[in-house]
């Protein structure tokens, strides 16, 4: 099975908050990450959360995570149409010593104005 | 400005011919990496190298190939053995104890 899982879709109202969900099973994993990927583009880093912390502000950008249930999201406050495009969530495998990074596949936001 | 080209954007190639993807990093970072996305299921690893000289396996490297004679660069060949080329390659880099990984702007392979 997939080392990372998200949902697919999400659709919301400009205005509204937009909540990705992530599920993780590499209980080693020290990183985890949110990337954006706009049409034809790569991917950006948004930001990120070290295992040991469990939520980090940035901006319109919150960022929880359980270690119990292996659960990371991503809520964005006041979603602009901009903000539509893929958000990939990823983590890095520091204890296994090979610091690949494994991403989700992927949950499409649609902003509707 | 320090980051991580890939080149061409857009690549067009005839069946049973072999074709070379660019990926030029100028980040100094160790590791570099080939994913393919298509629509749906995400990023899929194709080949990493950590070390110059040395590069591995990743989930669907039948029908890829790879070098990485300098730090700077890591092309990724599509062969007429890839049944199924037509996709978004993605090249990204990191430095290999570090966290982000950063990545070129893709190349879109089409197989006409």
């Amino acid at each position: 099975g997939e080392d990372v899982e998200q949902s697919l879709f999400l659709s919301v109202r400009e205005g509204d908050s937009s909540v990705i969900n992530c599920t993780y099973t590499d209980s080693s994993s020290t990183y985890l990450y949110w990337y954006k990927q706009e049409p034809g583009a790569g991917l950006q880093l948004l930001t990120y959360i070290f295992s040991n912390m469990d939520m980090k502000q940035d901006q319109r950008l919150t960022v929880l995570l359980n270690k119990k249930d292996k659960h990371l999201s991503l809520r964005i406050a006041d979603t602009q149409t901009g903000d539509s495009a893929i958000y990939f969530c990823a983590e890095i495998d520091t204890d296994g010593g090979s610091y690949i990074p494994t991403f989700g596949r992927g949950t499409s936001l649609i902003v509707h104005p | 400005d320090g980051g991580i080209t890939q080149s061409p954007k857009y690549l067009f190639r005839k069946e049973g011919q072999n074709v070379t993807l660019s990926c030029e990093q100028n980040l100094n970072h160790d590791a570099m990496y080939w994913y393919r996305q298509d629509p749906g299921q995400g990023l899929r690893l194709i080949y990493y190298s950590q070390i110059v000289n040395d590069f591995q396996k990743g989930d669907i490297a039948e029908g890829y190939s790879v070098s990485r004679e300098k730090k700077e660069s890591f092309p990724l060949t599509v062969t007429s053995a890839q049944k199924n080329p037509t996709a978004f390659y993605l090249c990204a880099s990191t430095f290999l104890e570090q966290t982000e990984a950063f990545f070129g702007q893709g190349t879109r392979l089409t197989v006409v």
